[in-house]
């Protein structure tokens, strides 16, 4: 079955404390992303990447890290986590031909006290 | 810079009502439309698309045209259904895999 997989689904923590989350999918698409859905907002695109070791900041990337290493994982880092990025976080990927659809994860709820 | 803005909600309907949501965008060129749906507690799934002015994406009984004049993907249904209650994201995607999103509608269809 095709998926995106994102871990964890919650997570309540302390500001300053390093975390990552996870983003894999198993289509073997090339272009990942990861948004932040806050209320009112919509969904805003932090990082993208369309391939191995290419990656590009979106609109929202201060506070954030991103790497590319394999094809199917895509995680987001938060070195040093703030109470602003206490937010619902989505991980999607796509194929590279033009009209592609972009497939989403169930979604990461983020606290950070 | 690229933007959407799409109708801001709740919007509640009951049954079989007609259902338009408005979206407009701003962006230079050619960029590619969008309608994703997210149901609560997932993520978000793909709805339509159109990737050219006068394109029209369909799917599920819901409809949108992309009117390059007008700068607009309104996306439109003749019937709803109970099991159409959702969010509603208008996104555009102008080149490579950058996209923009509206803030979101949030529908809740009434028996």
């Amino acid at each position: 079955e095709a998926q995106v997989t994102q871990n964890p689904r919650y997570l309540i923590t302390v500001t300053g404390k390093k975390l990552t989350v996870t983003c894999s999918q198993n289509m073997n698409h090339e272009y990942m992303s990861w948004y932040r859905q806050d209320p009112g907002l919509g969904l805003r695109q932090i990082y993208y990447s369309m391939n191995v070791e290419v990656t590009d900041k979106g609109d929202v990337p201060e506070g954030y890290k991103v790497s590319r290493k394999e094809k199917r994982n895509f995680p987001l880092i938060l070195e040093s986590p703030s109470p602003n990025q206490t937010s619902l976080y989505f991980c999607a990927s796509r194929g590279a031909s033009l009209n592609q659809p972009q497939h989403f994860g169930d979604g990461t709820r983020l606290s950070i006290l | 810079g690229d933007s959407v803005t799409q109708m801001e909600g709740p919007v509640t309907l009951s049954e079989e009502a007609f259902l338009t949501i408005n979206c407009t965008y701003t962006a230079t060129g050619y960029p590619s439309l969008f309608w994703y749906v997210q149901y609560p507690g997932e993520g978000l799934q793909l709805l339509l698309k159109a990737t050219k002015a006068d394109d029209k994406g369909s799917n599920k009984g819901f409809e949108a045209t992309y009117r390059k004049e007008t700068t607009s993907f309104h996306l439109e249904k003749g019937s709803v259904q109970v099991s159409d209650s959702a969010v509603y994201f208008c996104a555009l995607r102008h080149s490579g895999n950058q996209f923009y999103f509206g803030t979101g509608t949030s529908l809740t269809v009434i028996p």
